[in-house]
């Protein structure tokens, strides 16, 4: 089936600690993005990008950092410098083009 | 600045009951203009969207969305709703060209009453 796959669904991580969250599409989409959610605010928008090997800051963009080394895949690092981490993270991603984002099941990260 | 507005953070509906969400949004040109429900601890699901045409838009689940250009107003209804509507529903902006760019609103919590 295609689609969205985030690991894992929940992850721990104590402070001070950096960490990885994943994100991999089979869809063969050329967009990917990153979004962070937390009650009352919405989603924001962490990164975003549009191919292989670039990338944007989107809102909130600063502690965290990402990589795009293929087109399927677009991981997420909360470095030790994001000051509030604990969240819910969303990864989406869209055909360009088109208008429609996918989006994955989502990553709930604590700090402990 | 681009924007979107839910200005209801909690309804509250009895099964069976109509409902509209409200939704309002401030960009520079026509947008492309969505809504996405997400239950508990899950992803976005998209309900429907708009980008041109006939400004009400049928989605799934028996939703639908009428959009306003002079109030720049995309208001979600259902008829009938039910109990398994309980769920996040969130309204959002995509650019039409450019970064591919959405802003979500910050979501009307939905609880149905038996």
């Amino acid at each position: 089936d295609g689609g969205i796959t985030q690991s894992p669904k929940y992850l721990f991580r104590k402070e001070g600690q950096n960490v990885t969250l994943s994100c991999e599409q089979n869809l063969n989409h050329d967009a990917m993005y990153w979004y962070r959610q937390d009650p009352g605010q919405g989603l924001r928008l962490i990164y975003y990008s549009q191919i292989v090997n670039d990338f944007q800051k989107g809102d909130i963009a600063e502690g965290y950092s990402v990589s795009r080394e293929k087109k399927e895949s677009f991981p997420l690092t909360v470095t030790s410098a994001q000051k509030n981490p604990t969240a819910f993270y969303l990864c989406a991603s869209k055909r360009l083009g088109e208008t429609e984002a996918f989006f994955g099941q989502g990553t709930r990260l604590t700090v402990v | 600045a681009q924007s979107v507005t839910q200005p209801d953070i909690h309804i509250t509906v009895s099964e069976g009951a109509s409902l509209e969400l409200r939704c309002n949004y401030s960009y520079g040109a026509t947008p492309y203009l969505f809504w996405y429900v997400q239950s508990p601890g899950q992803g976005l699901q998209l309900l429907l969207k708009y980008f041109s045409g006939d400004t009400l838009v049928q989605g799934i689940k028996g939703f639908e969305a009428e959009f306003k250009r002079s109030q720049s107003s995309f208001n979600l209804r259902k008829p009938s709703v039910h109990w398994s509507d309980a769920a996040e529903y969130f309204c959002a902006v995509g650019a039409t060209s450019g970064t591919y760019k959405y802003i979500f609103g910050t979501g009307t919590r939905l609880k149905v009453l038996a």
